[in-house]
């Protein structure tokens, strides 16, 4: 049962323009959100999170999106850049779940030249 | 800036072998954690632990298991491997209620 949702395995934007990448929720419990980024290679690195007592964080060029009702956050990011091509992984927490994350199956962000 | 190592980048043993991955954190934080990531399935919980000598089950302990005899080091241990724990296995460490910082991952080919 997947409890996070990435529904799009891929995305390709054109450089300078907006990426919005989308993640839905099945476990109302859940009350922390993360997304992260993940080159080849590498470990996933901490992005940017939001709690659910709030609808907006933001942070320079990224800005996470919480819709509880909907149990859907999306990660928005302006203006897209080369460097922002990679995987990106959202995932959720509960404040019972001693601090384990639930991640999504990522979505491939492509930033075209 | 936190530093999460994994011994090895990449390793290769045969079926039957028990493996040892190795993952030290330097930033003194209680809870670390074990995922394997595999195409199209993203990242799996495999252990984690939040003190000295605890560990829980995660989502897929099955054929692993752990070691954590002091608060910098957790060991990921896969008793007698299996074509089926071919992947990528990422380490990661937290203080409580923050975001988990991880390493750079070991790609373990088992033949």
């Amino acid at each position: 049962d997947q409890q996070v949702k990435q529904n799009s395995p891929s995305l390709s934007v054109q450089e300078g323009r907006i990426s919005i990448l989308n993640c839905d929720y099945t476990n109302s419990m859940f009350d922390y959100f993360l997304w992260y980024k993940k080159y080849p290679a590498e470990g996933p690195t901490f992005l940017i999170s939001i709690s659910s007592i709030k609808d907006k964080n933001e942070d320079g060029r990224f800005t996470v999106f919480l819709n509880k009702s909907a149990k859907h956050l999306s990660l928005h990011i302006v203006p897209s850049q080369p460097g922002d091509s990679a995987v990106y992984f959202c995932a959720a927490s509960a404040v019972d779940r001693d601090d384990k994350i639930i991640f999504g199956k990522g979505t491939r962000l492509h930033i075209l030249p | 800036d936190v530093k999460v190592t994994q011994s090895s980048r990449y390793l290769v043993k045969r079926t039957g072998e028990k493996v040892f991955l190795e993952c030290v954190q330097d930033m003194d934080h209680e809870n670390m954690f074990w995922y394997r990531q595999d195409p199209g399935l993203g990242l799996r919980l495999i252990y984690f632990s939040y003190d000295v000598k605890m560990k829980e089950k995660g989502d897929i302990p099955e054929g692993y298991s752990v070691s954590r005899e002091k608060k910098e080091r957790f060991s990921l241990i896969l008793e007698s491997a299996s074509t089926n724990q071919t992947s990528i296995y990422l380490c990661a460490s937290s203080r409580s209620n923050q975001p988990q910082h991880f390493g750079d991952g070991t790609r373990l080919s088992i033949l």
